[in-house]
């Protein structure tokens, strides 16, 4: 069963557009939510969060977790072309040994 | 800034065949693992591997793989006798502690023919 879903699964959006991608969970005690960025092959990095309610912010990114609902969101202000990519949600298993991840959302922003 | 290195970056290879694939993980990091992703679908866990053995398997990892640490450096992928469902890019990624996240490398394309 998929223990991690994204939506939308894409997303096409106008340079400029402000768009909020959503990921939410079956995990219970797990240690962390990642949420990285997949260009042309390895995914990259963005936020790693753990408590809820706090916001990370990284430029125009900023992503949020909310444990009650199970779900964590990731807003982009002001896309860019250069954000075209898939975004991907990762959660961290109870025993630490492995990240569940869910299927991307294919974000293409357009000029 | 410390980057985890995978070779080759693409490998074809004919079905039956084995391969091994390479990582080198970044010099302090503790914790390793494999993860796969077929074209077009999602990242899937493979194996963990801390303290020189296998700490999670999942279900994918039956016994045509392995992985090896052979030396303080390098953390390996077996697949002996690859199978056309085999293709997938294949990513290394390694870790400092749990809970911290960690970082891939930038995969190997493996195309089974």
């Amino acid at each position: 069963e998929d223990k991690v879903v994204q939506s939308p699964l894409s997303l096409v959006v106008h340079e400029g557009d402000t768009v909020t991608l959503n990921c939410s969970y079956e995990v219970t005690n797990f240690r962390s939510l990642l949420w990285y960025k997949q260009e042309k092959k390895a995914p990259t990095f963005l936020f790693m969060l753990t408590s809820s309610g706090i916001e990370k912010k990284s430029g125009r990114l900023s992503s949020i977790l909310d444990k009650k609902e199970l779900s964590s969101i990731l807003n982009i202000t002001a896309t860019q072309t250069g954000d075209s990519a898939i975004y991907l949600c990762a959660v961290e298993a109870p025993t630490g040994n492995q990240f569940y991840f869910g299927t991307g959302t294919s974000l293409t922003v357009i000029p | 800034e410390p980057e985890v290195t995978q070779t080759p970056s693409h490998q074809v290879t004919q079905m039956g065949q084995e391969v091994i694939l390479r990582c080198v993980p970044i010099s302090n990091h503790l914790y390793f693992y494999w993860y796969r992703q077929i074209l077009g679908q999602k990242v899937e866990f493979l194996v963990s591997f801390y303290n020189n053995e296998i700490s999670e398997k999942s279900e994918i990892f039956d016994d045509q793989f392995s992985v090896e640490r052979p030396d303080g450096s390098n953390f390996t992928l077996k697949i002996r006798s690859t199978k056309l469902e085999d293709s997938a890019m294949y990513f290394c990624a390694s870790g400092l502690r749990q809970g911290a996240g960690y970082t891939f490398g930038s995969g190997t394309r493996l195309t089974v023919v």
